[in-house]
């Protein structure tokens, strides 16, 4: 079974400072790996998504994230934060064979003006 | 706004009660899928319906049940409800039966059980 760890619960950045948020995953199959965000007492919205081929995956809202086989990780990165970025991040894992998408425990994120 | 409509928005009610809560998906989308979000558990996957079949299941209770109608809309059934079914519940939708694309989500049903 497919599953994520999302390292920190919560991160504070500055605006215009970089955001970097940890995932790494667990798979016994090559993964396809997400992330969404999701915005107070809002759904869940796709940031972006790795399946194959290139693995630096650029997404929405200037967000970007790389996937790298050999430390099993699947971080995003955004350049310079937004006060519109505050929300919580969630890395999401699943593959070829299955129907669904196992999440992590997600990250809150802060922005500081 | 993902075109995944879910209704109601919000539920108060009591314990051994019985709810059910319903979920339109994007036109065209033939897979609905169910999540619970609480606070100590995070998302947890429930169950997957595609087409009107269930396609894979997740740590769903026996005292919750799905399905999936003619017209692709779905509706979860929870029964003899506990303090601790208090939670979000999620509905997502995609056009395919597996997650290769993007599940698009409705803003949610907030259950609380008193």
């Amino acid at each position: 079974a497919q599953s994520v760890t999302q390292l920190g619960s919560h991160v504070s950045v500055s605006e215009g400072a970089l955001v970097l948020l940890r995932c790494n995953y667990s798979s016994s199959v090559p993964p396809y790996l997400f992330w969404y965000v999701q915005y107070p007492n809002q759904g869940l919205q796709l940031l972006l998504k790795y399946t194959t081929g290139a693995t630096l995956v650029k997404g929405i809202n200037g967000f970007e994230a790389e996937f790298k086989k050999s430390e099993t990780s699947f971080h995003l990165t955004k350049p310079s934060a937004h006060m519109s970025d505050a929300a919580e991040y969630f890395c999401a894992v699943s593959d070829l064979y299955d129907y669904k998408l196992s999440f992590g425990a997600g990250t809150t994120v802060t922005v500081r003006a | 706004d993902s075109g995944v409509t879910q209704t109601p928005k919000h539920l108060i009610t009591a314990t051994g009660q019985r709810v059910t809560l319903r979920c339109s998906p994007r036109s065209g989308d033939l897979s609905v899928y169910w999540y619970q979000q609480s606070l100590d558990q995070g998302l947890q996957f429930l169950i997957q319906y595609y087409n009107g079949e269930e396609r894979a299941k997740g740590n769903i209770l026996e005292r919750f049940s799905a399905q999936q109608f003619p017209d692709l809309h779905s509706e979860l059934n929870l029964s003899s409800l506990e303090l601790g079914d208090s939670a979000l519940y999620f509905c997502a939708s995609s056009h395919r039966q597996g997650v290769a694309g993007e599940l698009f989500f409705g803003e949610g049903s907030r259950l609380t059980v008193l």
